[in-house]
């Protein structure tokens, strides 16, 4: 089936250390987005690119980084300089990221 | 950008149709205007988009007035798996950048009663 696939859907790590989300897509959308959700807000932009080895900043990119190797994929990875990493996670793809994954809702404790 | 101004929630009984409002009074020309839902933990679900003509899928009806500063989404007859968060976004301009992402608000927490 086509669509876009996130994983883990439940990720936990320690303060301080760096993590990688992942995000797939099978529908060979060349613009694919992150999104971070807060609880009661609506989505914050992270990181978008538009096609593959480019990719730029969203709104709040501040302690994240993306790479864009290949079409299908596009993972974020998290960082330890990132003030408030807990939070739900949104991949999206296609033209305005009309397509999104169930997202990974990751803890740090 | 424009901005989307909509109810922070709303009720409707199960079996009626919801009206969902939204105003986006600075929207440009050649802005859609497009509306998603969000389930509890679940990622937001396309649901419909236009432009200046009423538009009708399988989920639903929008409603766009003539001077294009407001829609209505329409869910004829609701359902309790309808209850979600519901997102009425404007497609955010074009930058240099090509910035074609969209914007979303805080949306109109809709609750289907029985």
């Amino acid at each position: 089936d086509g669509g876009i696939t996130q994983s883990p859907k439940y990720l936990f790590r320690k303060e301080g250390q760096n993590v990688t989300l992942s995000c797939e897509q099978n529908l060979n959308h060349d613009a694919m987005y992150w999104y971070r959700q807060d609880p009661g807000q609506g989505l914050r932009l992270i990181y978008y690119s538009q096609i593959v080895n480019d990719f730029q900043k969203g709104d709040i990119a501040e302690g994240y980084s993306v790479s864009r190797e290949k079409k299908e994929s596009f993972p974020l990875t998290v960082t330890s300089a990132q003030k408030n990493p807990t939070a739900f996670y949104l991949c999206a793809s296609g033209t305005f990221g009309r397509f999104f994954g169930q997202g990974t809702r990751l803890t740090v404790v | 950008d424009a901005k989307t101004t909509q109810p922070p929630s709303m009720d409707c009984a199960e079996g009626r149709a919801a009206n969902l409002p939204c105003n986006h009074s600075t929207i440009s020309g050649n802005e859609y205007v497009y509306w998603y839902r969000q389930i509890h933990s679940q990622g937001p679900q396309y649901i419909i988009h236009g432009l200046k003509n009423n538009e009708t899928n399988e989920m639903a009806s929008l409603i766009i007035t003539e001077d294009r500063k407001s829609s209505t989404l329409i869910l004829p007859h609701a359902t309790l798996r309808d209850t979600a968060v519901y997102y009425c976004i404007v497609r955010a301009s074009g930058s240099s950048e090509g910035a074609q992402k969209l914007v979303f608000g805080q949306g109109t927490r809709l609750t289907i009663n029985p």
